[in-house]
């Protein structure tokens, strides 16, 4: 009940293209589920997070969608660029304590 | 303002041997992480601090993992004895009272155990 599945592991996306990356959860109790991006030899950093009580939130060209009924989340990156090429982690959390996705490379090719 | 600072970012031992990661946190942050992140996979918690105080070792391995956080502030992460299976990162991150549920994490430190 504590898990986060993510998928896919790794995503190829030509520059201009729309980045999805999704994730699932099972325990109804997390109330809080941001997205954090890790660029090689940096720690993670928060990029965008949400609450079950919205159904979308979207930053720049950031967006993330909730299904709160089927406990699914995803990320968009619209316009994605070679700059956003990093490892995406969903998460979520319960009382401060966040369980992480296993992660997902993105890879924006020029 | 200064970011979470680990040090050191590397660290190669050979199994058996101690080893001991350090951090200090961002200024006015009274809440402390420590994770592990093995290769491909996202971080796990190990230990939280509110303030001195930890709040949550439930993932810790107590038998050879030990941690301190004396005075609120800076931490130290201990492994003794390291084993080939603790090979990872270990990323600290702290939150501020204010802004409770963004953690501004650390490099972290990578340690190979041979």
């Amino acid at each position: 009940q504590q898990q986060v599945k993510q998928s896919p592991q790794s995503l190829i996306v030509q520059k201009g293209g729309i980045s999805i990356i999704n994730c699932a959860y099972e325990n109804t109790a997390f109330d809080y589920f941001p997205w954090y991006q890790q660029f090689p030899g940096k720690g993670p950093a928060l990029l965008i997070a949400i609450r079950p009580d919205v159904s979308e939130k979207k930053e720049g060209r950031f967006t993330i969608s909730f299904n709160k009924s089927a406990k699914q989340f995803s990320l968009h990156i619209m316009d994605s660029q070679p700059g956003d090429s990093a490892t995406y982690f969903c998460a979520a959390s319960r009382s401060d304590k966040l369980i992480f996705g296993t992660g997902t490379r993105l890879q924006v090719f020029p | 303002e200064a970011g979470v600072v680990q040090s050191p970012r590397y660290k190669i031992i050979e199994k058996k041997q101690p080893v001991a990661f350090w951090c200090n946190p961002i200024s006015g942050h009274n809440t402390l992480y420590w994770y592990r992140q093995n290769l491909g996979q996202g971080p796990e918690l190990l230990i939280r601090y509110e303030n001195e105080e930890a709040v949550d070792d439930s993932q810790l391995p107590k038998d050879r993992f030990s941690a301190e956080r004396l005075k609120g502030v800076d931490s130290t992460l201990k492994i003794q004895p390291a084993e080939l299976g603790d090979s990872a990162v270990y990323l600290c991150a702290s939150t501020s009272p204010v802004v409770w549920n963004e953690q501004f994490f650390g490099p972290g430190t990578r340690l190979t155990v041979l």
